[in-house]
C-alpha cells in the first residue's frame, strides 16, 4: 500500500523560503502525475502545481508562477515543493498526491503545516 | 478566486439524495473529461470519490455518483448518510497541464 510521507512542520519568516518533501514509501512516483495543493485554515482547497517525474515538464498555477518549483528526485522516490519570497497569507496546510493521471489523484500526504509569521 | 462555482452549502436528510453542481465554462469543465470530485472530512486530507466526471475508484461507494451536462458537472450522493457530511471539491483540468478547485460545497445531514 503506497503512502505518501510529507516532511515536518515549518515556521517561515516572511520574505523566506521553504522546501517541503513528500516521499512515496511502499511505491514509486514514477509514471505517476504528483500534485501540491495547499489549503489556509478554514479555506479551500487549491492546486498549485505538479509533474509527472519520468517527464521535465512541470505545470504552475497562474498564482503561483515565479515562486513556486516543484522537483523530483526519482531515485529516492521523493517529490519537493518550493515556495518562495513567503508572506503570512501563505500560512496553510500543503499536500502531496499521486495518481495515474493529474485529475485521478487517489493518494495524498497527510499534510504540512507552514507557518508564516513574523 | 476560483474559476468554478459550486453551491456553498447543500443539505438532506438520511436517506435523501443530494446533488452538488459544478459550472464553469468550456474552457475547463465542459471542454476536458477530466473533472473529479474529492470528499473532506474536517483535519483530514481530502479523498477522490470520481474522476473523469463519472468514474468511481475502487472503494468508493457505489452511493456517490458523477455526471456533467454541458460546463455544469454534478456529484450526487444518494442514501445521504451522517458519514457523507464533509465538504465536496470539484477539480477540473483548465489547460497546459494546470488544474483548478471549486470553491468547495459543505454538505451537513439534518
Amino acid at each position: 500500500q503506497v503512502q505518501l510521507v510529507q516532511s515536518g512542520a515549518e515556521v517561515k519568516r516572511p520574505g523566506s523560503s521553504v522546501k517541503l518533501s513528500c516521499k512515496a514509501s511502499g511505491g514509486t512516483f514514477s509514471g505517476y502525475a504528483v500534485s501540491w495543493v495547499r489549503q489556509a485554515p478554514g479555506q479551500g482547497l487549491e492546486w498549485m502545481g505538479g509533474l509527472i517525474p519520468i517527464y521535465p515538464t512541470t505545470h504552475y498555477a497562474q498564482n503561483f508562477l515565479g515562486r513556486v518549483v516543484i522537483s523530483a528526485d526519482k531515485s529516492s522516490s521523493t517529490v519537493y515543493m518550493e515556495l518562495s519570497s513567503l508572506k503570512s497569507e501563505d500560512t496553510a496546510m500543503y499536500f502531496c498526491a499521486r495518481g495515474l493521471t493529474g485529475d485521478r489523484l487517489d493518494y495524498w500526504g497527510l499534510g504540512t503545516l507552514v507557518t508564516v509569521s513574523s | 478566486q476560483s474559476a468554478l462555482t459550486q453551491p456553498a452549502s447543500v443539505s438532506g436528510s438520511p436517506g435523501q439524495s443530494i446533488t452538488i453542481s459544478c459550472t464553469g465554462t468550456s474552457s475547463d469543465v465542459g471542454g476536458y473529461d477530466y473533472v473529479s470530485w474529492f470528499q473532506q472530512h474536517p483535519g483530514k486530507a481530502p479523498k477522490l470519490i470520481i474522476y473523469e466526471v463519472s468514474d468511481r475508484p475502487s472503494g468508493v461507494s457505489y452511493r456517490f455518483s458523477g455526471s456533467r451536462s454541458g460546463n455544469t458537472a454534478s456529484l450526487t450522493i444518494s442514501g445521504l448518510q451522517a458519514e457523507d457530511e464533509a465538504d465536496y471539491y470539484c477539480y477540473s483540468y483548465i489547460s497546459a497541464g494546470t488544474y483548478v478547485f471549486g470553491p468547495g460545497t459543505k454538505v451537513t445531514v439534518l
